[in-house]
């Protein structure tokens, strides 16, 4: 069980937005700035988004990140198929002193 | 061109041990975080753990699940980090990377894992 909640699965169409949640609590996401991972089949992990919303060079502004209190929010527009992936949100948490993540969402294209 | 190559995966018994190793370059190791996230198969992420860097004076520390059992260690001079892992478990099979935070306008964001390894497969089974 993560210490940060997200959903496993996602679904949307073609050309549409998602959003996918990460769920934590005062002593992570409260506290500290979030990342978000992308993980296509068979690859390694991608960051995506990292001080919660800013994004590296290289990564389109499809992509972005917000956080709210507790809770922070990746979401994807113009969805490719391409974009079909595990995605996954990591923050450090001061009361366990280490690096949490969220068990990951599914993401799949229709 | 920054890289990360881990390697020392293997079959071992549970009980056993193992090293890992992580050599790097195209960056100054000692100025950066570099940590260590396995994944099960088929599972999701797991951080196992972090050493800092010079600055930070190469504190350590540990996922819940490894604690008291894995020691990473570094030498700046061979540009390397190492994760000695004793008592090893079945549930600790996975693939193990080595990772690197992202730096950006001379601040460092030490979870945000821009540079990845390709991995190194570790398997604990009798």
């Amino acid at each position: 069980q993560s210490v940060l909640t997200q959903p496993p699965s996602v679904s949307a169409a073609r050309g549409q937005k998602v959003t996918i949640s990460c769920s934590g609590s005062s002593s992570n996401i409260g506290k500290e700035y979030v990342s978000w991972f992308q993980q296509l089949p068979g690859t390694v992990p991608k960051l995506l988004i990292y001080d919660s919303d800013k994004r590296p060079s290289g990564i389109p502004d499809r992509f972005s990140g917000s956080k709210s209190g507790t809770s922070a929010t990746l979401g994807i527009t113009g969805l490719q198929t391409g974009d079909e992936a595990d995605y996954y949100c990591g923050v450090w948490d001061n009361s366990l002193t280490a690096v949490v993540f969220g068990g990951g969402t599914k993401l799949t294209v229709l | 061109e920054v890289q990360l190559v881990e390697s020392g995966g293997h079959l071992v018994q549970p009980g056993g041990s193992l090293r890992l190793s992580c050599v790097v370059s195209g960056f100054t190791f000692s100025d950066y975080y570099i940590d260590w996230v396995r994944q099960a198969p088929g599972k999701g992420l797991e951080w196992v753990g972090r050493t800092r860097n010079k600055r930070r004076r190469y504190t350590t520390d540990y996922g819940a699940s490894v604690k008291g059992r894995f020691t990473l260690s570094r030498h700046d001079s061979e540009k390397s980090v190492y994760l000695q892992m004793n008592s090893l478990k079945t549930e600790d099979t996975a693939v193990y990377y080595c990772v690197r935070e992202y730096q950006s306008g001379g601040r460092y964001y030490h979870d945000a894992y821009e540079m990845w390894g390709r991995g190194t497969m570790v398997t604990v089974s009798s």
